[in-house]
């Protein structure tokens, strides 16, 4: 079936460096794919898209990075906080059968002062 | 969390007893959806709704039933719950359907004894 896949359960980072979260996806036909924070307690929050015409794509702090012939995205936090400590989750849409977004098990970031 | 809200936000029940949690969401989206989060195993699809009435199931529908009698609420009621309902839900909502972001709600810490 199809999967999309963290590569580390957890990392672990001092304030101030950058952060890196990876993330493999099994569906070549895959297009469309989304990073979610979650904080404990809540529900996952949306942080960043990017399709797959694109292979970066920049918010504030962020940066999602896809290669298609690879299947690996990426998310990247510049100059980490400790607000950023939470689990981040990637999600790849998936258009067989009915259309849906399959999840990663996450990655939690802990952020150290 | 996107207007967005769900009820209760915990609750214990027995097994066998009926629950039903709801979602309500202010944004006038048309697609409503169903999670359970497990650990190990991400958010999975339970139901998702495309409209009023309209209404489809998931990945992991057995034991669960929903209904849409309104734009605004989307019900997810387990008929008779078992043990392994025991999870947190949540509800998600995107504008369009396919290849569109999703965004989540609060969730509901649910423990089935």
């Amino acid at each position: 079936g199809e999967s999309v896949g963290l590569h580390l359960p957890t990392l672990s980072v001092q304030e101030g460096d950058n952060s890196i979260i990876n993330c493999a996806y099994s569906n070549s036909a895959s297009d469309y794919f989304i990073w979610y924070k979650q904080e404990s307690g809540k529900g996952p929050q949306f942080i960043i898209d990017i399709r797959s015409n694109m292979d970066k794509r920049q918010g504030q702090r962020v940066t999602v990075l896809l290669n298609k012939t690879v299947k690996h995205l990426s998310l990247q936090i510049a100059a980490t906080q400790p607000g950023d400590s939470a689990v981040y989750f990637c999600a790849a849409f998936y258009s067989g059968g009915y259309n849906k977004l399959i999840f990663g098990a996450g990655t939690r970031l802990a952020v150290h002062p | 969390d996107a207007g967005i809200t769900q009820s209760p936000r915990h609750k214990v029940t027995e097994t066998g007893t009926p629950v039903t949690l709801r979602c309500h969401q202010t944004e006038n989206h048309r697609y409503m959806y169903w999670y359970r989060q497990d650990p190990g195993h991400g958010l999975r699809l339970i139901h998702y709704s495309y409209g009023v009435k309209d209404t489809d199931k998931g990945e992991v529908s057995d034991g669960y039933s929903v209904s849409r009698s309104k734009t605004e609420d989307f019900l997810l009621t387990l008929e008779s719950a078992t043990s392994s309902q025991t999870s947190v839900y949540f509800c998600a909502i995107s504008a369009a359907g396919g290849e569109e972001t999703q965004y989540f709600g609060p969730g509901t810490r649910l423990l089935v004894l």
